[in-house]
């Protein structure tokens, strides 16, 4: 089973508005990743958690928060967005931090956002 | 600067027939590579990897070929099928870094 769950699936918020983005995984990964992606672009990756700590944020604004409650959650905070920050969140977990191999990252279906 | 590049946005294929997904990258760190496939609406989902110390790998009808003094790779899909349709991604990492590196995408189409 390499499943990755998100919710929601799609959400719209006004920019003074504050939400959170879940993503869930029980393969008992120990890394898990979030992945932004504009249309017809690529995946750019914004943060990675490794055993529940914060490994790596690439330079990504405050307003986005990530959390990682425990090995299984984590979770993206949002709070006073922009129009441009309208994009798919994706969700990803490894069994360890890395990207091939033993350490290959599976997605999520993603949470399409919409900031009005 | 695109260090992965899929310079072909579209491929049409006909049932049966192969089809070829080209990747090209630029950072000689790059270690090992990676091919998601991305329907509308769904994350990517990993089809098949290589490490940089190999120059193939196959599994089912998919299979992986490297070529490192080109740094090149491509995705070779045989038979092709409809249900193959959908947005292929290649990636890369190198072995300081955990951050997958994404070209555009190319999305394949293949008719019956």
């Amino acid at each position: 089973d390499t499943e990755v769950t998100q919710t929601p699936k799609h959400l719209v918020m006004g920019m003074t508005n504050k939400k959170s983005l879940k993503c869930e995984q029980h393969m008992g990964h120990r890394a898990m990743y979030w992945y932004k992606q504009k249309a017809k672009k690529p995946p750019e990756l914004m943060f990675v958690y490794s055993y529940e700590k914060l490994s790596i944020n690439e330079s990504v604004p405050s307003r986005f928060s990530p959390e990682c409650p425990n090995s299984s959650l984590l979770n993206l905070h949002l709070h006073a967005l922009q129009p441009e920050d309208s994009a798919l969140y994706l969700c990803a977990s490894s069994l360890r931090e890395g990207a091939g191999g033993w350490d290959t990252q599976y997605f999520g279906p993603g949470t399409r956002l919409t900031v009005l | 600067d695109q260090q992965v590049k899929q310079n072909s946005p579209s491929l049409s294929v006909q049932e049966g027939r192969i089809s070829i997904l080209n990747c090209d990258y630029t950072n000689s760190m790059f270690d090992y590579f990676l091919w998601y496939k991305k329907y509308p609406a769904e994350g990517p989902t990993f089809l098949i990897s290589i490490s940089s110390i190999k120059d193939k790998n196959e599994d089912g009808r998919f299979t992986v070929f490297l070529n490192k003094s080109a740094k090149h790779l491509s995705l070779h899909i045989v038979p092709s099928q409809p249900g193959d349709s959908a947005v292929y991604f290649c990636a890369a990492s190198a072995k300081l870094g955990t951050a997958l590196i994404f070209g555009k995408g190319t999305t394949l189409s293949v008719s019956s």
